[in-house]
Protein backbone atom coordinates (compact mmCIF):
# COMPACT_ATOMS: atom_id res chain seq x y z
CA UNK A 1 0.00 0.00 0.00
CA UNK A 2 0.69 3.56 -0.25
CA UNK A 3 3.85 4.64 2.16
CA UNK A 4 4.66 8.32 3.74
CA UNK A 5 8.35 8.22 5.45
CA UNK A 6 9.81 11.03 7.37
CA UNK A 7 13.63 11.32 7.85
CA UNK A 8 14.86 12.16 10.52
CA UNK A 9 12.89 9.82 13.01
CA UNK A 10 14.43 11.35 15.80
CA UNK A 11 16.75 14.20 15.84
CA UNK A 12 18.62 16.41 18.54
CA UNK A 13 19.38 20.13 17.40
CA UNK A 14 20.90 23.16 19.40
CA UNK A 15 19.26 26.14 20.52
CA UNK A 16 19.81 28.49 17.27
CA UNK A 17 20.12 26.52 14.26
CA UNK A 18 17.91 24.99 12.09
CA UNK A 19 16.60 21.54 11.40
CA UNK A 20 14.95 20.23 8.33
CA UNK A 21 11.97 17.09 8.23
CA UNK A 22 11.52 15.36 5.30
CA UNK A 23 8.10 13.87 4.14
CA UNK A 24 8.14 11.42 1.08
CA UNK A 25 5.80 10.24 -0.29
CA UNK A 26 7.57 6.53 -1.86
CA UNK A 27 5.09 4.93 -4.35
CA UNK A 28 2.10 8.07 -4.84
CA UNK A 29 2.27 11.72 -5.93
CA UNK A 30 1.15 13.54 -3.00
CA UNK A 31 -0.82 16.40 -4.46
CA UNK A 32 -1.37 17.99 -1.00
CA UNK A 33 0.68 17.14 2.39
CA UNK A 34 -0.16 18.22 5.97
CA UNK A 35 2.16 19.02 8.75
CA UNK A 36 1.36 18.14 12.22
CA UNK A 37 2.87 18.70 15.44
CA UNK A 38 2.21 16.63 18.56
CA UNK A 39 3.17 17.60 22.52
CA UNK A 40 3.83 14.95 25.26
CA UNK A 41 0.46 13.13 25.70
CA UNK A 42 -1.35 15.90 23.56
CA UNK A 43 -3.50 15.55 20.44
CA UNK A 44 -2.33 16.74 16.92
CA UNK A 45 -2.32 20.11 15.85
CA UNK A 46 -2.20 21.22 12.20
CA UNK A 47 0.63 23.43 11.39
CA UNK A 48 0.02 24.30 7.85
CA UNK A 49 -1.36 22.53 4.13
CA UNK A 50 1.34 22.67 1.34
CA UNK A 51 -0.21 21.68 -2.65
CA UNK A 52 2.91 20.95 -4.84
CA UNK A 53 4.44 24.11 -6.07
CA UNK A 54 2.33 26.46 -3.89
CA UNK A 55 3.03 28.10 -0.98
CA UNK A 56 2.09 26.66 2.14
CA UNK A 57 -1.22 27.50 3.77
CA UNK A 58 -0.15 28.03 7.67
CA UNK A 59 -2.84 27.62 10.91
CA UNK A 60 -3.65 30.51 12.66
CA UNK A 61 -1.05 31.26 15.23
CA UNK A 62 1.84 28.93 13.86
CA UNK A 63 4.76 31.21 12.91
CA UNK A 64 5.20 30.69 9.26
CA UNK A 65 8.64 32.15 9.30
CA UNK A 66 9.69 29.41 11.68
CA UNK A 67 8.22 26.54 10.24
CA UNK A 68 9.47 26.78 6.74
CA UNK A 69 7.02 24.46 4.56
CA UNK A 70 7.91 23.38 1.36
CA UNK A 71 6.51 21.13 -0.88
CA UNK A 72 8.85 21.04 -4.12
CA UNK A 73 7.82 18.07 -6.15
CA UNK A 74 4.94 15.73 -5.67
CA UNK A 75 7.15 12.98 -3.68
CA UNK A 76 8.56 15.62 -1.22
CA UNK A 77 7.76 17.75 1.21
CA UNK A 78 9.65 19.55 3.96
CA UNK A 79 9.64 21.15 7.48
CA UNK A 80 12.20 23.15 8.43
CA UNK A 81 12.35 24.93 11.88
CA UNK A 82 14.60 27.76 12.15
CA UNK A 83 16.35 29.34 15.55
CA UNK A 84 15.03 25.99 16.97
CA UNK A 85 14.66 26.49 20.78
CA UNK A 86 13.83 24.08 23.47
CA UNK A 87 10.09 24.79 23.29
CA UNK A 88 9.92 23.80 19.96
CA UNK A 89 10.79 19.81 20.62
CA UNK A 90 7.91 18.15 19.65
CA UNK A 91 6.82 15.32 17.71
CA UNK A 92 6.28 16.14 13.90
CA UNK A 93 4.00 13.99 11.76
CA UNK A 94 3.40 14.63 7.93
CA UNK A 95 0.65 13.10 6.24
CA UNK A 96 -0.07 12.92 2.57
CA UNK A 97 -2.99 12.57 0.24
CA UNK A 98 -3.17 12.49 -3.87
CA UNK A 99 -5.95 14.30 -5.78
CA UNK A 100 -9.40 13.97 -4.37
CA UNK A 101 -9.06 10.68 -2.43
CA UNK A 102 -10.30 10.31 0.67
CA UNK A 103 -7.34 8.35 1.89
CA UNK A 104 -4.61 10.28 3.61
CA UNK A 105 -1.33 8.68 4.60
CA UNK A 106 0.70 9.37 8.03
CA UNK A 107 4.59 9.13 7.95
CA UNK A 108 5.75 7.74 11.20
CA UNK A 109 6.61 11.02 12.72
CA UNK A 110 10.09 12.72 13.87
CA UNK A 111 11.11 13.70 16.92
CA UNK A 112 13.07 16.61 17.28
CA UNK A 113 14.69 17.34 20.41
CA UNK A 114 16.34 21.25 21.00
CA UNK A 115 18.89 21.25 23.63
CA UNK B 1 -14.60 24.89 10.57
CA UNK B 2 -15.39 21.18 12.36
CA UNK B 3 -13.83 20.36 15.53
CA UNK B 4 -14.19 16.93 17.65
CA UNK B 5 -15.10 16.29 21.28
CA UNK B 6 -13.78 13.01 22.48
CA UNK B 7 -15.75 12.21 25.59
CA UNK B 8 -13.32 11.16 28.41
CA UNK B 9 -9.54 11.45 28.09
CA UNK B 10 -8.85 8.47 30.01
CA UNK B 11 -11.14 4.81 29.60
CA UNK B 12 -10.01 1.60 31.77
CA UNK B 13 -11.75 -1.33 31.35
CA UNK B 14 -11.45 -5.01 31.76
CA UNK B 15 -9.69 -7.70 29.50
CA UNK B 16 -12.38 -9.40 27.74
CA UNK B 17 -15.09 -6.11 28.70
CA UNK B 18 -16.74 -3.94 26.06
CA UNK B 19 -14.72 -0.98 24.95
CA UNK B 20 -16.59 2.32 24.34
CA UNK B 21 -14.66 5.18 23.24
CA UNK B 22 -17.07 8.60 22.26
CA UNK B 23 -16.38 10.62 19.71
CA UNK B 24 -18.54 13.46 19.00
CA UNK B 25 -18.14 16.09 15.93
CA UNK B 26 -19.14 19.71 14.37
CA UNK B 27 -18.70 20.14 10.63
CA UNK B 28 -20.60 22.58 8.55
CA UNK B 29 -20.56 20.11 5.44
CA UNK B 30 -21.24 16.27 5.26
CA UNK B 31 -18.23 14.65 7.51
CA UNK B 32 -15.68 12.09 7.17
CA UNK B 33 -14.51 10.68 9.97
CA UNK B 34 -11.75 8.79 11.49
CA UNK B 35 -10.25 6.71 14.04
CA UNK B 36 -6.62 6.00 14.70
CA UNK B 37 -4.88 4.00 16.81
CA UNK B 38 -1.32 5.39 18.51
CA UNK B 39 1.22 3.37 20.53
CA UNK B 40 3.83 5.31 22.42
CA UNK B 41 6.18 6.64 20.78
CA UNK B 42 5.09 5.53 17.61
CA UNK B 43 2.75 7.15 14.53
CA UNK B 44 -1.05 6.92 13.88
CA UNK B 45 -2.27 3.93 12.39
CA UNK B 46 -6.13 4.11 11.06
CA UNK B 47 -8.36 1.87 12.56
CA UNK B 48 -11.56 2.76 10.50
CA UNK B 49 -13.06 5.59 8.68
CA UNK B 50 -16.60 6.82 7.45
CA UNK B 51 -16.85 8.47 4.06
CA UNK B 52 -20.25 7.43 2.57
CA UNK B 53 -22.29 4.92 2.73
CA UNK B 54 -22.85 2.36 5.22
CA UNK B 55 -23.22 4.26 8.48
CA UNK B 56 -21.91 1.13 10.56
CA UNK B 57 -17.92 0.63 9.54
CA UNK B 58 -16.13 -1.87 10.60
CA UNK B 59 -12.32 -1.57 10.93
CA UNK B 60 -9.11 -3.78 11.95
CA UNK B 61 -8.58 -5.46 15.05
CA UNK B 62 -11.91 -6.32 15.80
CA UNK B 63 -13.00 -2.40 16.21
CA UNK B 64 -16.48 -0.49 14.51
CA UNK B 65 -17.49 2.45 14.74
CA UNK B 66 -21.60 3.91 13.60
CA UNK B 67 -21.89 7.21 12.11
CA UNK B 68 -24.90 9.17 13.58
CA UNK B 69 -25.97 12.22 11.79
CA UNK B 70 -28.98 12.94 14.44
CA UNK B 71 -26.65 12.83 17.44
CA UNK B 72 -23.15 13.83 15.58
CA UNK B 73 -21.54 11.01 16.85
CA UNK B 74 -19.19 8.60 15.59
CA UNK B 75 -18.31 6.22 18.84
CA UNK B 76 -15.69 3.48 18.35
CA UNK B 77 -16.77 -0.04 19.71
CA UNK B 78 -15.22 -3.28 20.23
CA UNK B 79 -16.78 -6.15 22.40
CA UNK B 80 -13.53 -7.91 23.83
CA UNK B 81 -11.03 -5.59 25.08
CA UNK B 82 -7.26 -7.44 24.59
CA UNK B 83 -4.17 -6.04 26.11
CA UNK B 84 -2.64 -5.27 23.27
CA UNK B 85 -5.48 -2.87 22.52
CA UNK B 86 -3.99 -0.29 25.14
CA UNK B 87 -2.83 2.93 23.97
CA UNK B 88 -4.11 6.35 22.72
CA UNK B 89 -6.94 7.06 20.25
CA UNK B 90 -7.70 9.47 18.10
CA UNK B 91 -11.01 10.60 16.69
CA UNK B 92 -10.78 12.78 13.68
CA UNK B 93 -12.71 14.73 11.16
CA UNK B 94 -12.36 16.45 7.52
CA UNK B 95 -14.50 18.59 4.85
CA UNK B 96 -13.98 15.61 2.67
CA UNK B 97 -11.72 14.15 0.06
CA UNK B 98 -8.11 15.47 0.04
CA UNK B 99 -8.92 17.92 3.23
CA UNK B 100 -6.94 18.29 6.79
CA UNK B 101 -8.25 16.26 9.32
CA UNK B 102 -8.69 17.77 12.64
CA UNK B 103 -8.28 15.53 15.61
CA UNK B 104 -9.75 15.40 18.84
CA UNK B 105 -7.76 15.53 22.05
CA UNK B 106 -7.37 11.89 22.23
CA UNK B 107 -8.52 9.11 24.68
CA UNK B 108 -6.19 6.36 26.54
CA UNK B 109 -7.52 3.31 27.04
CA UNK B 110 -6.61 1.11 29.79
CA UNK B 111 -7.11 -2.84 29.84
CA UNK B 112 -6.64 -4.54 33.04
CA UNK B 113 -6.06 -8.13 33.50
Amino acid sequence: GAVVSQHPSRVICKSGTSVKIECRSLDFQATTMFWYRQFPKKSLMLMATSNEGSKATYEQGVEKDKFLINHASLTLSTLTVTSAHPEDSSFYICSATYGKGDTIYFGEGSWLTVV
Amino acid sequence: AQSVTQLGSHVSVSEGALVLLRCNYSSSVPPYLFWYVQYPNQGLQLLLKYTTGATLVKGINGFEAEFKKSETSFHLTKPSAHMSDAAEYFCAVSDGAGTALIFGKGTTLSVSS
